[in-house]
């Protein structure tokens, strides 16, 4: 079964709307951690949310915020006030502590998102 | 500008070859891990180290090898080349190779084998 799933291939979303990329996850690590990463089409990968299984608070980082659900392994990231630049692959990972000391990322397949002007 | 640096940026060779690409962590970052990005398998984990020792494999291959230098420095050498190597080769860094890190990645190595 994979630990990641992001079942949109593809988004479109209009300039300056808000958008919503899905992320499930599976694992029965009490402690994990859950990472967006965006990929540009030039290909690098830039951090761009962090939230820990057991924060209380959705992580929020100026216009991404992190929709954390852990009853229904979620973490959906959002993100507010789409600029043109925000189009990107964009990929959901995790890491789990069960692993010894093997802090690897797990990542999804991703999105792909493309703002309309 | 993520402060992982990676070269070359593109590599083109031919099957059979050997390569070796090569990082540089953050600046005081101990962690070097290295993923491996192709069309069919995604984004794949290949070897963590810390502090100059291995600390993780993933799905490296056995033609595949590398390591971390005292300068912190990580190479990452892959043999016998074949064309299912092509692919991008990101390395990232952390703090402390701890759960609680966040890994930031390099620009990354594009691998064209011929």
């Amino acid at each position: 079964a994979q630990k990641i799933t992001q079942t949109q291939p593809g988004m479109f979303v209009q300039e300056k709307e808000a958008v919503t990329l899905d992320c499930t996850y599976d694992t029965s690590d009490p402690s994990y951690g859950l990472f967006w990463y965006k990929q540009p089409s030039s290909g690098e990968m830039i951090f761009l949310i962090y939230q820990g299984s057991y924060d209380q608070q959705n992580a929020t980082e100026g216009r991404y915020s992190l929709n954390f659900q852990k009853a229904r392994k979620s973490a959906n990231l959002v993100i507010s006030a789409s600029q043109l630049g925000d189009s990107a692959m964009y990929f959901c990972a995790m890491r789990e502590s069960s692993g010894g000391s093997n802090y690897k990322l797990t990542f999804g397949k991703g999105t792909l998102l493309t703002v309309n002007p | 500008d993520s402060g992982v640096t990676q070269t070359p940026k593109h590599l083109i060779t031919a099957t059979g070859q050997r390569v070796t690409l090569r990082c540089s962590p953050r600046s005081g970052d101990l962690s070097v891990y290295w993923y491996q990005q192709s069309l069919d398998q995604g984004l794949q984990f290949l070897i963590q180290y810390y502090n100059g020792e291995e600390r993780a494999k993933g799905n490296i291959l056995e033609r595949f090898s590398a390591q971390q230098f005292p300068d912190l420095h990580s190479e990452l050498n892959l043999s016998s080349l074949e064309l299912g190597d092509s692919a991008l080769y990101f390395c990232a860094s952390s703090l402390a190779g701890s759960s609680t890190d966040t890994q930031y990645f390099g620009p990354g190595t594009r691998l064209t084998v011929l």
